[in-house]
């Protein structure tokens, strides 16, 4: 099936560093999303975005936290400066113009990172 | 706002045994409910939805009735295997939204 990767799968790097993480979605997708998961369960909403645009955020997108997608290449996730409760797993996910109405998003394998 | 309910955070079962896991969902729109499944190491995968009101999604020998009523939305299985060790989340769509919102999502171990 259609297939979204992330890389990198694990980051680690020390509190105050930035830090990007990238997505490659699916090729036709439009809508993609960006979900945080701590201790391998609660899958918390970040951020989506659609032609450029952020369109909706959670109160954990936090002001150091940004996206974009440059160009139509990876849709990335760039924390600066980064903290220790910023330690989880992120989720990219992606959806067709008719996903999300119908909730059907495909997620990546998520990237590790962790804060020391 | 929009919000869905897993009580159980983990449900521990024996090969062949009936699996039940709870969800009920809040909202004031008429939403599509979703099960996404994440095995160890991967990212959550959809495995049933239902968009219409007491309508039954079926897949892969799991099945879950969308309840206004009750609203509640919960997941079923007549007998599990160890390979249905994951974690199962509820989530739903508000109609005419993007956004997807999570329960806090029930971690099944299947026992040999």
């Amino acid at each position: 099936g259609p297939k979204v990767l992330q890389i990198p799968s694990h980051q680690i790097i020390d509190m105050g560093q930035m830090v990007t993480l990238n997505c490659d979605p699916v090729s036709n997708h439009l809508y993609f999303y960006w979900y945080k998961q701590i201790l391998g369960q609660q899958m918390e909403f970040l951020v989506n975005f659609y032609n450029g645009k952020v369109m909706e955020k959670s109160k954990l997108f936090k002001d150091q936290f940004s996206v974009e997608r440059p160009d139509g290449s990876y849709f990335t996730l760039k924390i600066q400066p980064t903290a220790l409760e910023d330690s989880a797993v992120y989720f990219c996910a992606s959806s067709s113009p008719q996903g999300p109405n119908t909730g059907q998003l495909y997620f990546g394998e998520g990237s590790k990172l962790t804060v020391l | 706002g929009d919000s869905v309910t897993q009580k159980q955070g983990q449900v521990t079962l024996s090969e062949d045994d009936f699996l039940f896991i709870n969800c009920t969902y809040s909202t004031t729109t008429y939403p599509t409910l979703l099960w996404y499944v994440q095995y160890l190491g991967q990212g959550p995968q959809l495995l049933l939805k239902v968009t219409t009101a007491n309508n039954k999604g079926i897949s892969r020998g799991f099945e879950a009735t969308y309840d206004k009523g009750t609203t509640s939305f919960h997941l079923q299985k007549a007998s599990v295997q160890e390979s249905d060790s994951a974690v199962y989340f509820c989530a739903l769509v508000e109609g005419g939204n993007n956004r997807i919102f999570f329960g806090d999502g029930t971690q099944l171990v299947v026992k040999p």
